[in-house]
C-alpha cells in the first residue's frame, strides 16, 4: 500500500517564524501537490511539482520536490495568521495511475 | 463563480437510514470525485467519474453508490447508514485526472454524523 506521511502532525508557532513541514514516501511519484484547507472548506490547490529536485516559490511559502521523486517539503518564511490550516500533499503516477494518494495533513495554526 | 456545490451542508442520519448527498459544477469538467475526510486520515476516495455515464470504485466505495447521468452532476448515495460512514464529504471536479497539471476544485464539504 502506497502512503504518504506528513510530518508533524501539528504545529502552532508565533508570527514571524519559520517553518518547515514534510511528505514523505517510500514510492516515487511522477508529481506531487500541495493543498491547503480551511476550517469548514475544501483543500485549494497551491502548487504542483513534477521534476526531481525542482523548487517554487509562492510569495513566502517555499516547495520542493526530492530529487529521487519520493518526498517534498514546504517551507514558510515570516509565517503569518493567515497562514492558518491543513496543509495537505497528494501524489500522482505511483504505483496507481488513476489515483491521487494523501497524506493525513500537517495542520498549522499562526499565533499573533 | 460556483465551481463545485455541495448539498446538505450537516445532515444527521439514523442507522439504517438513507440519503443522497447531491454534487454538481459548472466548470465542463469530464472528471468527478467522491471523497470522504475523517479526523487525522487524509483524504480517502469513494467513486470517481470520467465521464457522464461512466463511474468507478476507489479507495473504499463499500456502502455507497453513485450515478454520473449529466456531466454537471455527481450525486452520492448512502444506503443503510452506519456510525462508520460518519465523516466529512467532499466532492471535487478537474478537467483531467487529478495530479500533474491538473488541479482538483473541492466542494465545501458535507458533514454527516450516523446516530
Amino acid at each position: 500500500t502506497q502512503l504518504l506521511e506528513q510530518s508533524p502532525q501539528f504545529l502552532s508557532i508565533q508570527e514571524g517564524e519559520n517553518l518547515t513541514v514534510y511528505c514523505n514516501s517510500s514510492s516515487v511519484f511522477s508529481s506531487l501537490q500541495w493543498y491547503r484547507q480551511e476550517p469548514g472548506e475544501g483543500p485549494v490547490l497551491l502548487v504542483t511539482v513534477v521534476t526531481g529536485g525542482e523548487v517554487k516559490k509562492l510569495k513566502r511559502l517555499t516547495f520542493q520536490f526530492g530529487d529521487a521523486r519520493k518526498d517534498s517539503s514546504l517551507h514558510i518564511t515570516a509565517a503569518q495568521p493567515g497562514d492558518t490550516g491543513l496543509y495537505l500533499c497528494a501524489g500522482a503516477g505511483g504505483d496507481s495511475n488513476y489515483q491521487l494518494i494523501w497524506g493525513a495533513g500537517t495542520k498549522l495554526i499562526i499565533k499573533p | 463563480n460556483a465551481g463545485v456545490t455541495q448539498t446538505p451542508k450537516f445532515r444527521i442520519l439514523k442507522i439504517g437510514q438513507s440519503m443522497t448527498l447531491q454534487c454538481a459544477q459548472d466548470m465542463n469538467h469530464n472528471y468527478m470525485y467522491w471523497y470522504r475526510q475523517d479526523p487525522g486520515m487524509g483524504l480517502k476516495l469513494i467513486y470517481y467519474s470520467v465521464g457522464a455515464g461512466i463511474t468507478d470504485k476507489g479507495e473504499v466505495p463499500n456502502g455507497y453508490n453513485v450515478s454520473r447521468s449529466t456531466t454537471e452532476d455527481f450525486p452520492l448515495r448512502l444506503e443503510l447508514a452506519a456510525p462508520s460512514q460518519t465523516s466529512v464529504y467532499f466532492c471535487a471536479s478537474s478537467p483531467q485526472m487529478g495530479g500533474g497539471g491538473n488541479t482538483i476544485y473541492f466542494g465545501e464539504g458535507s458533514w454527516l454524523t450516523v446516530v
